[in-house]
């Protein structure tokens, strides 16, 4: 099993550019998430889905749009692109249990740059 | 979103005990207590969970105070590998998401 797959790895835009990341998990998961981390700071959530066809925002949902077609994917996209939104970003997903919440499983992230 | 609080950093000795402390003074009576860590340059990866009793797993051990106002993750021997920033988060149970914080970046001396 690959886990959680996300792509690029690595991305430098201009600004005004679109992009978008994409992420891929083999683990037939209800729930998936994107995050965001700017240098030394914690994780904040940009969008998150709680199956197919869902999305929902997060703490820090503006100038990003999500999409959630199959359940193993969960696109990220930037429409245009702000020197703000340099960050790594990582996606990942879980298989809720219960109250307590399942064990995200997070990819490995994707640096992005905007000029 | 109920909030924790933890110590900008700390550093152990290999091979010691750690005992890394989280403070959640606002927790409601159905939140769960989870902790995440970051190893340098990669995702975070779930360490352990817990609501009321103590829990162990084979990373770590959770201890919950009786109030459960607070919580601390033991690493019962440290190795360099141990080295990472660790997330305290608590669990919404109305929700689906887990809001971190800025954790505590553990340095771990040979």
């Amino acid at each position: 099993n690959a886990g959680v797959t996300q792509t690029p790895k690595f991305r430098v835009l201009k600004t005004g550019q679109s992009m978008t990341l994409l992420c891929a998990q083999d683990m037939n998961h209800e729930y998936m998430y994107w995050y965001r981390q700017d240098p030394g700071m914690g994780l904040r959530l940009i969008h998150y889905s709680v199956g197919e066809g869902t999305t929902a925002k997060g703490e820090v949902p503006d100038g990003y749009n999500v999409s959630r077609l199959k359940k193993q994917n969960f696109l990220l996209g930037l429409e245009s692109a702000a020197p703000s939104q340099t960050s790594v970003y990582f996606c990942a997903s879980s298989q809720l249990s219960g109250r307590a919440g399942g064990e995200l499983f997070f990819g490995e992230g994707s640096r992005l740059t905007v000029l | 979103d109920a909030k924790t609080t933890q110590p900008n950093s700390m550093e152990s000795n290999e091979e010691e005990p750690v005992h890394l402390p989280c403070n959640h003074s606002t927790i409601s009576g159905t939140d769960y207590i989870h902790w995440y860590r970051q190893l340098p340059s990669q995702g975070p990866e779930y360490v352990i969970h817990g609501l009321t009793s103590n829990v162990n797993n084979r990373m770590a051990s959770l201890a919950i105070a009786e109030d459960r106002k607070s919580s601390t993750l033991i690493l019962h021997r440290a190795t360099l590998r141990d080295a990472a920033v660790y997330y305290c988060i608590l669990k919404e149970t109305s929700g689906s998401r887990l809001t971190f914080g800025e954790g505590t970046q553990l340095t771990v001396n040979p």
